[in-house]
């Protein structure tokens, strides 16, 4: 069965310094990868999303994340957080060809000023 | 719409009591899905619809939970007899295909607390 498994139940970071959120998956083939960030009282909004072709995908607010799939792996990554960036992330996979998503229990960061 | 519209954002009832939390999804998305995310978890998937029809209910809990779409928009989920357990924010999501794959856009959700 597919799984998602994010890590890092909290992550700290001060303002500016880089981020890398890990996220490893369970699937047997490629699936579809996805990063959404929860404000508080919000919905889950899309950062960014890899189907396939170049590892490297760039999303919204300045993230990025590396699919890599000997690792089985689509870590996000910032090089320099924002305040406003305190939310907290799921990473999901997709179902190629089903409509199936799995998310992560999610990392929940924190910025220091 | 522009966004996917979730009604009540917050509801509180008492154990036993009936609920129908509402989703209306954006315009010309035919795929539907229901979540539900308890504190300190991602969501957990729920039931899904292609049009009118639920193509995937597995994730219901118990049959006290059931969802329809009866015009193929506008879904409502409907709890009965609440029980304490049953608090949680209620995602909707529905979703385009872009490149062959589904793309979700989330509601704001409605937050349930059970008395």
């Amino acid at each position: 069965a597919q799984s998602v498994t994010q890590p890092d139940i909290h992550i700290t970071v001060s303002e500016g310094a880089s981020l890398e959120l890990r996220c490893n998956y369970s699937y047997g083939a490629t699936p579809y990868l996805f990063w959404y960030v929860q404000s508080p009282g919000q919905g889950l909004q899309l950062l960014l999303k890899y189907f396939s072709g170049d590892t490297l995908v760039q999303g919204i607010k300045g993230f990025e994340a590396e699919f890599k799939r000997s690792q089985s792996s689509f870590n996000l990554r910032k090089p320099s957080v924002h305040w406003s960036d305190a939310a907290e992330y799921f990473c999901a996979v997709g179902v190629p060809g089903t409509y199936k998503y799995i998310f992560g229990t999610g990392t929940r960061l924190k910025v220091l000023a | 719409g522009a966004g996917v519209s979730q009604t009540p954002s917050n509801k509180v009832t008492e154990k036993g009591k009936y609920v129908e939390l509402r989703c209306d999804p954006i315009s010309g998305h035919t795929a539907l899905y229901w979540y539900r995310q308890s504190l300190g978890q991602g969501p957990e998937f729920l039931i899904y619809f292609q049009g009118t029809g639920a193509a995937d209910d597995s994730g219901l809990p118990n049959d006290r939970f059931f969802a329809v779409r009866p015009e193929g928009s506008v879904s409502t989920l409907k709890i009965q007899r609440t029980e304490r357990g049953d608090s949680a924010v209620y995602l909707c999501a529905s979703s385009s295909e872009v490149a062959g794959a589904n793309v979700l856009t989330f509601g704001a959700g409605s937050r349930l607390t059970v008395l």
